[in-house]
């Protein structure tokens, strides 16, 4: 039972144009959403997280939505830049029990020039 | 400050036999988590701990076992290794359980 789903696989958007990543969720005990990047060969690396007391958390070109009704969140990316070409995996826990996170399955986003 | 070091970071073994896998937190974080990746079934929680003692557990058979020491470093153990096994072993740290993880560059354990 995938409780954290990303569905799009893959995302092609040109350098300094916005990305989209999208991310659902079924399990309503969930309340806090983190975003990681992966690099191959690499741990995935913090961007940003959300509580679910909010429905908008920005840190410089990384802005992640949560709506909470829809059990949907997004980040966006922008202006997109060539480094941002990485795997970006969505996770949730919950509040307590932070140290056990649930993540999607990933979606590849390719920055092009 | 220095990340979340995993050694080693590649390891071939045969099945059957056994593996330990060795993590070192982030220094002042007492919370180590471990995580398998797999092209099947992506990033999977597999336990946690803090202040040595196992907080949370995934849903692995009994083969995977961890430990931590009073340095917070922590090693994770799977005995009868098999073939499914092979896999990133990723280690996570934090300040405390409920607070942002922190993840080293995992071990590439393959199983022939």
């Amino acid at each position: 039972d995938q409780q954290v789903k990303q569905n799009s696989p893959s995302l092609s958007v040109q350098e300094g144009r916005i990305s989209i990543l999208n991310c659902d969720y079924t399990n309503s005990m969930f309340d806090y959403f983190l975003w990681y990047k992966k690099y191959p060969a690499e741990g995935p690396t913090f961007l940003i997280s959300i509580s679910s007391i909010k429905d908008k958390n920005e840190d410089g070109r990384f802005t992640v939505f949560l709506n909470k009704s829809a059990k949907h969140l997004s980040l966006h990316i922008v202006p997109s830049q060539p480094g941002d070409s990485a795997v970006y995996f969505c996770a949730a826990t919950t509040t307590g029990t932070a140290s056990k996170l649930t993540f999607g399955t990933g979606t590849r986003l390719q920055v092009t020039l | 400050k220095a990340g979340v070091t995993q050694t080693p970071r590649y390891l071939i073994k045969t099945r059957g036999q056994q593996v330990t896998l060795s993590c070192s937190p982030i220094s002042g974080h007492r919370s180590v988590s471990w995580y398998q990746q797999t092209p099947g079934q992506g990033l999977q929680f597999l336990f946690e701990y803090f202040s040595e003692t196992q907080r949370n557990k995934g849903n692995f058979p009994g083969r995977f076992s961890g430990r931590q020491f009073s340095n917070s470093r922590s090693e994770m153990n799977v005995s009868t290794l098999e073939l499914g096994d092979s896999a990133l072993y990723l280690c996570a740290s934090s300040r405390g359980y409920t607070d942002t993880q922190y993840f080293g560059p995992g071990t590439r354990l393959t199983v022939l």
